[in-house]
């Protein structure tokens, strides 16, 4: 079992650069999500995924696009980076469908925006 | 506005003495909480977690305790040790909402165990 994994675990774009960051796991998990830590900020939520086919947007959705095409994967595309979109990124997943849930994070993916 | 406060940036606690890391939150919606764990370069990893109906949660050295009156937790460690430290999260979720797995955290206190 691999858990929750992320590639890549470090990316430099330039401002207008598209990217992927690709989150994958195999504990036939139905729940995804992914969130961004920021110095002083905490993890915030920016897209979740309660099953194949269903997004829907977290607290900071702004630049992010997501889909869930299987189970098992959870994309997140940035159209044209920012330097604000500098940060971490963790991908996480869970079961579902039960009110205590512990949500299984990835490694996360550092990206810095120049 | 920060639904989840962790007010104190960083703590230092010698070995074998306890740590308290405390925790506030504003919406009285939360229902579920939980304690997370994160070394550098890596995920957060769950370390402990408490239900509303319940004022405290035990699993060995890790202790969290839940004042839904004052909208407070606190996670006690005992005894503390080196390994113990990393980054504490403190994130809390709505069942209400039908999405349990939509964390709101706190920003974190770094707790670090001295000789």
């Amino acid at each position: 079992n691999a858990g929750v994994t992320q590639t890549p675990k470090f990316q430099v774009l330039k401002t207008g650069q598209s990217m992927t960051l690709q989150c994958a796991q195999d504990m036939n998990h139905e729940y995804m999500s992914w969130y961004r830590q920021d110095p002083g900020m905490g993890l915030r939520l920016i897209h979740y995924s309660v099953g194949a086919g269903i997004t829907d947007q977290g607290e900071v959705p702004n630049g992010y696009n997501v889909s869930r095409s299987t189970t098992e994967d959870f994309p997140l595309r940035l159209l044209s980076a920012a330097p604000s979109q500098t940060s971490v990124y963790f991908c996480a997943s869970s079961y579902g469908g039960q009110k205590e849930e512990t949500q299984y994070f990835g490694p996360g993916t550092r990206l810095l925006v120049l | 506005d920060q639904q989840v406060k962790q007010n104190s940036p960083s703590l230092s606690v010698q070995e074998g003495r306890i740590s308290i890391l405390n925790c506030d939150y504003t919406n009285s919606m939360f229902d579920y909480f939980l304690w997370y764990k994160k070394y550098p370069a890596e995920g957060p990893t769950f370390l402990i977690s408490i239900s509303s109906i319940k004022d405290k949660n035990e699993d060995g050295r890790f202790t969290v305790f839940l004042n839904k009156s004052a909208k407070h937790l606190s996670l006690h460690i005992v005894p503390s040790q080196p390994g113990d430290s990393a980054v504490y999260f403190c994130a809390a979720s709505d069942w209400a909402t039908g999405t349990a797995s939509k964390l709101t955290f706190g920003t974190g206190t770094r707790l670090q165990v001295t000789l």
